[in-house]
């Protein structure tokens, strides 16, 4: 089966400085990479995802990239936010799946 | 559109009793994923249905957990005898296809906490 890590488990950044979470997958069949923010209390959602057939994604201040030979994505936020404080997780293909977590606190 | 829909959102129960936790995927998707997270953990896959069917359980405990989603009406997740490490969050997400590259929408969460 699948086997993702997630890094840094903790990551804290000053309010406008870019934030990289990275994960690492094992199966090489996945093609499915979603990122989801949680916020304390409330369930997943869907940030950003993207597929085996491109190499990066942007949308405004997120953005996504996959290098398939070594088996690893990551998700970078820039021009940080408070708002953006929250735990994220990445998963591969099923999503079945997850990284154990990154929790980002953006200090003002 | 509603989003998918959870209930309870928090439950209380002792030890021993049964626990039921409901979710109602968002409109037009017909799969269903069940999740549960500890403290500080991350999500863990316990099983995932279609109507009438249960796709993998492979990440659900083979006693006292059970899940169902039936032709009509929401998915349950069931819980007997519940103990004390039964106690998570449990998350709910639908997706309109399989799930292996389609999106999974996730519910709000049900806290069971067991006395």
């Amino acid at each position: 089966g699948e086997n993702v890590e997630q890094h840094p488990s903790t990551l804290s950044v000053q309010e406008g400085d870019s934030a990289v979470i990275k994960c690492t997958y094992s199966d090489s069949a996945s093609n499915y990479f979603p990122w989801y923010k949680q916020e304390l209390g409330k369930g997943p959602q869907l940030i950003i995802d993207i597929r085996s057939n491109v190499g990066e994604k942007k949308d405004q201040r997120i953005a996504v990239t996959l290098n398939k030979t070594a088996k690893h994505f990551s998700l970078h936020i820039t021009e940080t936010q408070p708002e953006d404080s929250a735990v994220y997780f990445c998963a591969a293909t099923g999503q079945f799946y997850f990284g154990t977590g990154t929790s980002l606190t953006v200090i003002p | 559109n509603a989003g998918v829909m959870q209930n309870p959102r928090h439950l209380v129960r002792r030890r021993g009793q049964e626990a039921r936790l409901r979710c109602s995927p968002m409109k037009g998707h017909s799969h269903v994923y069940w999740y549960r997270q500890l403290p500080e953990e991350g999500l863990k896959f316990m099983v995932y249905l279609q109507k009438e069917n249960i796709i993998d359980e492979s990440g659900m405990p083979k006693e006292r957990f059970s899940a169902e989603f039936p032709k009509e009406g929401p998915s349950i997740l069931r819980i007997q005898q519940v103990v004390r490490g039964d106690s998570a969050a449990y998350f709910c997400a639908s997706s309109t296809t399989q799930g292996l590259t389609d999106t999974q929408y996730f519910g709000p969460g049900t806290r069971l906490t067991v006395l």
